[in-house]
């Protein structure tokens, strides 16, 4: 079973709409979780990452949201853009420095249509 | 400043064939990794090194070996290649390694016939 569950799988969004992406997570102990946006064809590239004691943390019109005890994060984008299109990555990281353990998940496919 | 680049963009090879994916970053990160996208599995991790001259094993490193001589370049090498390993490979690097915040490549595209 992945540890790292993001929800929805896909969403098609208005332009200028609001919208957020969940991700739950089981991965023990936890060190940090990141969210990376992904345009197709393109690598992924970082947009915000939390440590267990930061529970909110903002990039532009990118809020992501992180409650360590529950284990979940929630990515919010305000006021959509066409260039919002993209797949969303949630990582959650147990390691330290030095021993990679790395968790992904399989990402939220946005479409923002006119 | 490149960041990291890799090549070749894509690639079609033959089964059995042996092939190198190169990866630079001019960047000057310690840590530097290799992964690879499939559709409906997200990012798997084959091999990534923390330092120049040491590399460990990642998630499903199997068929692929990897190499560090130095800071800037990390390349992933296919012996024989499968049809299993068409894919998307992203090379990654971090400053210090994890938990630092990893910068990705391209990618390349990899289709084994």
């Amino acid at each position: 079973k992945n540890q790292v569950e993001q929800s929805p799988q896909s969403l098609i969004i208005l332009e200028g709409k609001n919208c957020t992406l969940q991700c739950n997570y089981t991965v023990s102990p936890f060190s940090n979780l990141r969210w990376y946006k992904q345009d197709t064809g393109r690598g992924p590239v970082s947009l915000t990452i939390m440590t267990f004691s930061e529970n909110t943390k903002s990039n532009g019109r990118y809020t992501a949201t992180l409650d360590a005890d529950t284990k979940q994060s929630s990515l919010h984008i305000t006021a959509s853009q066409l260039s919002d299109s993209a797949s969303y990555i949630c990582v959650v990281s147990s390691s330290v420095y030095g021993n990679n353990r790395l968790a992904f998940g399989k990402g939220n496919q946005v479409v923002v249509i006119p | 400043i490149a960041g990291i680049t890799q090549a070749p963009t894509s690639q079609i090879l033959a089964a059995g064939r042996r092939m190198t994916l190169r990866c630079t970053q001019d960047m000057r990160h310690n840590a530097m990794y290799w992964y690879r996208q499939d559709l409906g599995l997200g990012l798997r991790l084959i091999h990534y090194s923390n330092t120049a001259g040491t590399t460990g094993k990642g998630e499903v490193p199997d068929g692929y070996s990897v190499s560090r001589a130095n800071t800037d370049d990390f390349p992933l090498t296919l012996a024989s290649a499968v049809p299993s390993q068409t894919s998307v490979y992203f090379c990654a690097s971090s400053e210090r390694g994890e938990p630092d915040t990893q910068y990705f490549g391209p990618g390349t595209r990899l289709t084994v016939l």
